[in-house]
């Protein structure tokens, strides 16, 4: 069975810095792209970014580009997502999900709060 | 980059009755290569992650009961309950993952009448 479980979330201050990780299991990590997809309260879904299964290349919504930093360690199966310079704004809930052409398996997210 | 546009954003159907859902995407997500559309159907209740519903804008995933499918191609979709259920009641998303930004649509809340 595929399980995703991220970890990391909390309350940070405007302008700190926060990193979330991602534990995957049951599947083969390393075949598969990887992604962080975001969810503000009461909002919808907003992808974030994604990283191939070497590393080799990674991609990033235009509002986090600069900020955040997608990577992986496929040794320990796992997915991180770093994030400085936070806002307001990117307070929500973090789901770390495998990508395939089937669509997207999610993690059960962690809450991140932007707050002073 | 492509964006997502879902409607109506909130429908209220009568139990077992269909419910349609609409998701129009500014550029074709047909993968020419294998003539898939890179489009997917999530349900996500309350305190809950999105579920995986359909993928390839048709295929339902294992385990989604039949009353649920999609339809549509190149930029006009459609996601059909055939009779609706109360566990049905949920916020549903269309999401195009043929290039990045990945984009989803703002969602449509679906309410028993």
């Amino acid at each position: 069975e595929v399980q995703l479980v991220e970890s990391g979330g909390g309350l940070v201050q405007p302008g700190g810095s926060l990193r979330l990780s991602c534990a995957a299991s049951g599947f083969t990590f390393s075949s598969y792209w990887m992604n962080w997809v975001r969810q503000a309260p009461g909002k919808g879904l907003e992808w974030v970014a994604n990283i191939k299964q070497d590393g080799s290349e990674k991609y990033y919504v235009d509002s986090v580009k600069g900020r955040f930093t997608i990577s992986r360690d496929n040794a320990k199966n796992s997915l991180y997502l770093q994030m400085n310079s936070l806002r307001a704004e990117d307070t929500a809930v973090y789901y770390c999900a495998r990508e395939h052409s089937y669509g997207f398996v999610w993690g059960q997210g962690t809450l991140v709060t932007v707050s002073s | 980059d492509i964006v997502m546009t879902q409607s109506p954003d909130f429908l209220a159907v009568s139990l077992g009755e269909r419910a349609t859902i609409n998701c129009k995407s500014s550029q074709s997500v047909l993968y020419s290569s294998n003539n898939k559309n890179y489009l997917a159907w999530y349900q996500q209740k309350p305190g809950q992650p999105p579920k995986l519903l359909i993928y390839w804008a048709s295929t339902r995933e294992s385990g989604v009961p039949d009353r649920f499918s999609g339809s549509g191609s190149g930029t006009d979709f459609t996601l059909t309950i055939s009779s609706l259920q109360a566990e049905d009641v949920a916020v549903y998303y269309c999401q195009q993952y043929y290039t990045t930004p990945y984009a989803f649509g703002q969602g449509t809340k679906l309410e028993i009448k």
